[in-house]
C-alpha cells in the first residue's frame, strides 16, 4: 500500500517569511496525483495545491508552490511571504491513477505564524 | 452555493448508544468517504463508495457502518461496538471522472462525536 510521510509535525515562520513543509512517499504506481490540503482551526479542509506526476513543472498558486522530485518521491510544499492566515494544519495526500477512489494521507503539519 | 454538509457539528453519545453522522452533498459526485480524524494524527479513511448502493470498507472499518441509498447522501453509523468512538469525523466527495483526472476530495465541515 501506499504510505505517505509528513516528518515535520510543527513548524514555524516569522509573518512575511518563506516556509517549506516536507512530504515523501512511497509508490510502485507510475502516474499519480498529489496534493496539499490545509486545515485551519475551523478544521474544514482546504485544497492548496495539486500536481500531477507526469507534469515536470512544478504547480504553482498565488504564494502557494510545490517542489515535486519524482525520482525521490518527494513533494514540498513552500509558501512565500506567510500570513497569519497561513496557521493551519497542512496535510499531503496521494491518489493513484488506477485505483483512483482511494486517497493516502500523511499525518500532517502543524504551521504556526509568528507576528 | 455546491457543497458538503455535516450534521450535527457537535454530538455526545452514551456508552453502548449507536448514533448516526449526517453526510449530504449537491456537488453531483459519485464518491463519497468517511475519515476519522484523531488529535496530532492525519486523516483515517473508515468506508468509501463509488456508486449508490455499493461501499468498500477502508482501514479502520471496525465498529462504523454505512449506507448509500442516495447519490447525495452517505450516512455514518457509529455502533456500540467501537471501542474508542471519540473524535473527529470529516466526510468527503469527489466525482467519478476517470483516473486521468485530479479527481481531488471536497470536504464537509465535520463532526465532533464525543462519547460520555
Amino acid at each position: 500500500a501506499q504510505t505517505v510521510t509528513q516528518s515535520q509535525p510543527e513548524m514555524s515562520v516569522q509573518e512575511a517569511e518563506t516556509v517549506t513543509l516536507s512530504c515523501t512517499y512511497d509508490t510502485s504506481e507510475s502516474d499519480y496525483y498529489l496534493f496539499w490540503y490545509k486545515q485551519p482551526p475551523s478544521r474544514q479542509m482546504i485544497l492548496v495545491i495539486r500536481q500531477e506526476a507526469y507534469k515536470q513543472q512544478n504547480a504553482t498558486e498565488n504564494r502557494f508552490s510545490v517542489n515535486f522530485q519524482k525520482a525521490a518521491k518527494s513533494f514540498s510544499l513552500k509558501i512565500s511571504d506567510s500570513q497569519l492566515g497561513d496557521a493551519a494544519m497542512y496535510f499531503c495526500a496521494y491518489r493513484g491513477l488506477y485505483n483512483f477512489n482511494k486517497f493516502y494521507f500523511g499525518s500532517g503539519t502543524k504551521l504556526n505564524v509568528k507576528p | 452555493d455546491g457543497g458538503i454538509t455535516q450534521s450535527p457539528k457537535y454530538l455526545f453519545r452514551k456508552e453502548g448508544q449507536n448514533v448516526t453522522l449526517s453526510c449530504e452533498q449537491n456537488l453531483n459526485h459519485d464518491a463519497m468517504y468517511w475519515y476519522r480524524q484523531d488529535p496530532g494524527q492525519g486523516l483515517r479513511l473508515i468506508y468509501y463508495s463509488q456508486i449508490v448502493n455499493d461501499f468498500q470498507k477502508g482501514d479502520i472499518a471496525e465498529g462504523y457502518s454505512v449506507s448509500r441509498e442516495k447519490k447525495e447522501s452517505f450516512p455514518l453509523t457509529v455502533t456500540s461496538a467501537q471501542k474508542n468512538p471519540t473524535a473527529f469525523y470529516l466526510c468527503a466527495s469527489s466525482p467519478h471522472r476517470g483516473g486521468d483526472s485530479y479527481n481531488e476530495q471536497f470536504f464537509g465541515p465535520g463532526t465532533r462525536l464525543t462519547v460520555l
